[in-house]
């Protein structure tokens, strides 16, 4: 199917362990995006990636790493989950030029015990 | 450093009547704006986008909005609410390398 899915959709972890979220588009587009969305907070960035092998850290990176080998995938890892981490993260891509938005997947809601 | 302000936390509407989220940016250079609206569950779905030239852009399901460089804002306005319209909404700036700043988002409630 075309467009733009996450998995899982749901998932329970527990502290200290590590646990990899994952992103698949089909329309090659060239940036990625990995957004975290908390009450109160909105949606904030934590990394984004503007190529294959090119990522860069957004607002709030610090517990995450991610990878983009290849063009349609980015994700996204919590190396030691902690419950602060407790989130629904949203992944997106858009493509090059102007005039661009950006598509976003349904979610992954995590929670961290 | 650019940041996003939807004043409104809550907002309840009667169905049928007018709709209007505020929404306010800062941003040093000319904005790219956007609003995206969130269902129970759901990702986020672009309702409308402002790059340049007019300001009052059309988008979906009868939305538009209107981009006031003078007031820093991008108000978003329906004239007449359907149920199917409760969902977050939430305004959103190009922060740049097609990064958006969110802001916290406004939730509609539509009353019968």
């Amino acid at each position: 199917d075309a467009g733009i899915t996450q998995s899982p959709r749901y998932k329970i972890t527990e502290t200290g362990r590590q646990v990899t979220l994952m992103c698949h588009q089909t329309w090659s587009h060239s940036y990625m995006f990995w957004y975290r969305q908390d009450l109160g907070h909105g949606l904030r960035l934590i990394y984004y990636s503007a190529a294959a092998d090119i990522t860069d850290k957004g607002e709030v990176p610090d517990g995450y790493v991610v990878s983009r080998s290849k063009t349609e995938n980015f994700p996204l890892t919590l190396e030691s989950a902690t419950r602060s981490q407790t989130s629904v993260y949203f992944c997106a891509s858009s493509d090059t030029g102007m005039n661009t938005e950006a598509f976003f997947g349904q979610g992954t809601r995590l929670t961290v015990v | 450093a650019q940041s996003v302000t939807q004043p409104d936390i809550h907002i309840t509407v009667s169905e049928g009547a007018s709709l209007e989220l505020r929404c306010n940016y800062s941003y040093g250079a000319t904005p790219y704006l956007f609003w995206y609206v969130q269902s129970p569950g759901q990702g986020l779905q672009l309702l409308l986008k402002y790059f340049s030239g007019d300001t009052l852009v059309q988008g979906i399901k009868g939305f538009e909005a209107e981009f006031k460089r003078s007031q820093s804002s991008f108000n978003l306005r329906k004239p007449s609410v359907h149920w199917s319209d409760a969902a977050e909404y939430f305004c959103a700036v190009d922060a740049g390398y097609s990064t958006l700043t969110f802001g916290k988002g406004t939730m509609l409630l539509v009353s019968p």
